[in-house]
């Protein structure tokens, strides 16, 4: 079992559906990451967070520390959204521990 | 745009062959470190450098060797590739371990 599952692992959307991708860990961390990653590989860090709630624009991260669970949700989502958004938590060694990935499609 | 650039951006070796694979960070950042990311699958951590030493290493052979300059940019060396091998290689710099890291537009190997 993945220290960091993700899902789900496919989403397709329509332009304008709000989008909620989940992400739960089984490990102690200090941060939780969310990052995403373009046909081309590279790969955007989105949020870093360790509690509570982030926004930027139109996405929000969340973390529940308790339950070891996470969400990133877009708001009126649009095509330019359309990557695949990884969750990486952060132990103590300082090292990332990937998701598989949930790739987002979203259709005009 | 995130100042961090690795080079090349593809590759394609021969089986046995060795590959050197470059990481410049972002100005100012002492921590790189170095994942690879098979297809369909999230990155995996290979190893970290803060300060040219290796700082953490993850599950991969001896032949996954690294190194770190004063300028702080990093190289990934593969010996005796392998097929398997074929992936695609990030690196991240951050300022230090444990805070936000910046990411390159990775080198995709291929191992015929």
């Amino acid at each position: 079992k993945n220290e960091v599952e993700q899902s789900p692992q496919n989403l397709t959307a329509q332009e304008g559906e709000f989008i909620t991708i989940n992400c739960s860990y089984s490990v102690g961390i200090s941060a939780l990451h969310w990052l995403q990653q373009h046909p081309g590989g590279g790969i955007v860090s989105l949020f870093m967070l360790s509690s509570g709630k982030k926004k930027h624009g139109r996405l929000i991260a969340t973390i529940n520390i308790q339950e070891k669970h996470s969400s990133l949700h877009i708001t009126a989502s649009h095509p330019r959204d359309s990557a695949v958004y990884i969750c990486a938590a952060q132990g103590g060694s300082e090292k990332l521990v990937f998701g598989k990935g949930t790739k987002l499609t979203v259709n005009p | 745009e995130t100042g961090v650039t690795q080079s090349p951006t593809h590759l394609i070796k021969t089986r046995g062959q060795q590959v050197t694979l470059r990481c410049s960070s972002q100005s100012g950042h002492n921590t790189v470190s170095w994942y690879q990311q098979a297809l369909g699958q999230g990155p995996q951590f290979i190893f970290q450098y803060y300060r040219e030493e290796e700082n953490g290493r993850g599950n991969f052979p001896p032949r996954f060797s690294g190194l770190q300059f004063p300028n702080y940019s990093s190289e990934l060396n593969v010996n005796a590739l392998e097929l398997d091998d074929s992936a695609l290689y990030l690196c991240a710099s951050s300022l230090k371990a444990g805070i936000e890291a910046f990411f390159g537009q990775g080198t995709r190997l291929t191992v015929v």
